[in-house]
């Protein structure tokens, strides 16, 4: 069974750092694509970002770039998202998502549970 | 501002049929046949209803139809049943510098 597990909720401050994952299993990791989601309070879906686990080849959506770092440890089939400067703005829940390409039927075939991550002073 | 772009809600009664539109550019749902649809209930996470425009992974039911004209592609919803009711989001593959865009999402509500 295909399953992808993110870590629990997270309370930070602002400018805190902090670093969600999402274990995979089920499947080879490093035969897939592991990107992250944004959801923004009553709002809607936003692509962060993916890797590929087999080679660390990471992309970035430019709204993204240089807010975030994507990382994978193949020896634990877990994929993370981390900050290094937590703003308000960052309040969302964040989704890992498997995809089986990115050049060629591009989708999210399966999806963590969500990770809630609040800033807030 | 979301890159496509969706009805904010659409509504039907159970039984018939709705369809959700998703616009976007030749950049993204016009260049490619790389459409996906979302399903998200409440507090759940998304769930995959369409792949490629037309494909529909299994366990989905046959209710549910993808298509795509141009620009915009188009989910249509068959026999709607109370249990369809939730936000649709549509996605779709934008090329090798901006990898994927999202539409603003559809409330579809079941009268």
């Amino acid at each position: 069974e295909v399953q992808l597990v993110q870590s629990g909720a997270e309370v930070k401050k602002p400018e805190e750092s902090l670093k969600i994952s999402c274990q995979v299993s089920g499947f080879t990791f490093t035969d897939y694509w592991i990107a992250w989601v944004r959801q923004m309070p009553e709002k809607g879906l936003e692509w962060m970002g993916t890797i590929y686990p087999r080679d660390s080849d990471t992309r970035y959506s430019q709204s993204f770039q240089g807010q975030v770092t994507i990382s994978a440890d193949k020896s634990v089939n877990t994929a993370y998202l981390q900050w290094s400067s937590l703003k308000a703005s960052d309040t969302a829940i964040y989704y890992c998502v498997r995809y089986v390409s990115m050049v060629r039927g591009v989708y999210g075939d399966f999806w963590g549970q969500g990770t809630l991550v609040t800033v807030s002073s | 501002q979301s890159a496509l772009t969706q009805p904010h809600s659409v509504s039907g009664s159970p039984g018939q049929s709705v369809t959700i539109s998703c616009t976007g550019t030749s950049s993204d749902v016009g260049g490619y046949n790389y459409v996906s649809w979302y399903q998200q209930h409440p507090g759940k996470a998304p769930k995959l209803m369409i792949s490629d425009v037309t494909e529909r992974p299994s366990g989905v039911p046959d209710r549910f139809s993808g298509s795509k004209s141009g620009n915009t592609a188009s989910l249509t919803i068959s026999g709607l049943q109370a249990e369809d009711e939730a936000n649709y989001y549509c996605s779709s593959y934008a090329g090798r510098y901006t990898f994927v865009v999202f539409g603003g999402g559809t409330k579809l509500t079941v009268l």
